[in-house]
């Protein structure tokens, strides 16, 4: 049972490139999150989805875009990078409502733009 | 807008200390209340919880009750180890929207 996991774990981009991060879950988890995390800030909620074919977006979507085809695999797309995307990105799971199950947390990818 | 204010670290301790990490939160409505640990180099992963008032949430040690009167979630450990160094995080959530505090980065020298 390897839980969530995500790659790749480290990526330069350069201003205008593309790329997607990879992000599957093996818990059959019906949720699915991705934040994330500038230096010295919490986490930011950029889309989540609550099922396959249901996205929502969350607090910090602009510049992201995402599809969930199947219960296990939510990628996040970054069409045109730009370096105030530099950050960490982690992927979630859980299995019930966003308001009270746990979440399950991806190890990251830590993505700078230069 | 609802969020989650938690004490500046970095906090040092030696070992065998007491620890407080403070937090506390602003919500409209009646949130769930999260404490999140970030070892190095890994994913978050929940460390207790509560979700409703008065709830106390406990694990390996560590403990927060939730005081809907104080807004408050703060975590606390009678005796560190150095095994508890770590970047603990404090959130709320409401359905379909989850906050998080900045992080407070915890060292336990021995």
């Amino acid at each position: 049972n390897a839980g969530v996991t995500q790659t790749p774990k480290f990526r330069i981009l350069k201003i205008g490139q593309s790329m997607t991060l990879q992000c599957t879950q093996d818990m059959n988890h019906n949720y699915m999150y991705w934040y994330r995390q500038d230096p010295g800030m919490g986490l930011k909620l950029i889309y989540y989805s609550v099922g396959a074919g249901i996205t929502d977006k969350g607090e910090v979507p602009n510049g992201y875009n995402v599809s969930r085809s199947t219960t296990e695999d939510f990628p996040l797309r970054l069409e045109l990078a730009a370096p105030s995307q530099t950050s960490v990105y982690f992927c979630a799971s859980s299995d019930g409502q966003h308001g009270t199950d746990t979440q399950y947390f991806g190890p990251g990818t830590r993505l700078t733009v230069l | 807008g609802d969020s989650v204010t938690q004490m500046e670290g970095p906090v040092t301790l030696s070992e065998e200390a007491f620890l407080t990490i403070n937090c506390t939160y602003t919500a409209t409505g009646y949130p769930s209340l999260f404490w999140y640990v970030q070892y190095p180099g890994e994913g978050l992963q929940l460390l207790l919880k509560a979700t409703k008032a008065d709830d106390k949430g406990s694990n390996k040690g560590f403990e927060a009750t939730y005081r809907k009167e104080t807004t408050s979630f703060h975590l606390e450990k009678g005796s560190v180890q150095v095994s508890d160094s770590a970047v603990y995080f404090c959130a709320l959530s409401i359905i379909n929207d989850m906050r998080f505090g900045a992080g407070t980065r915890l060292t336990v020298k021995p």
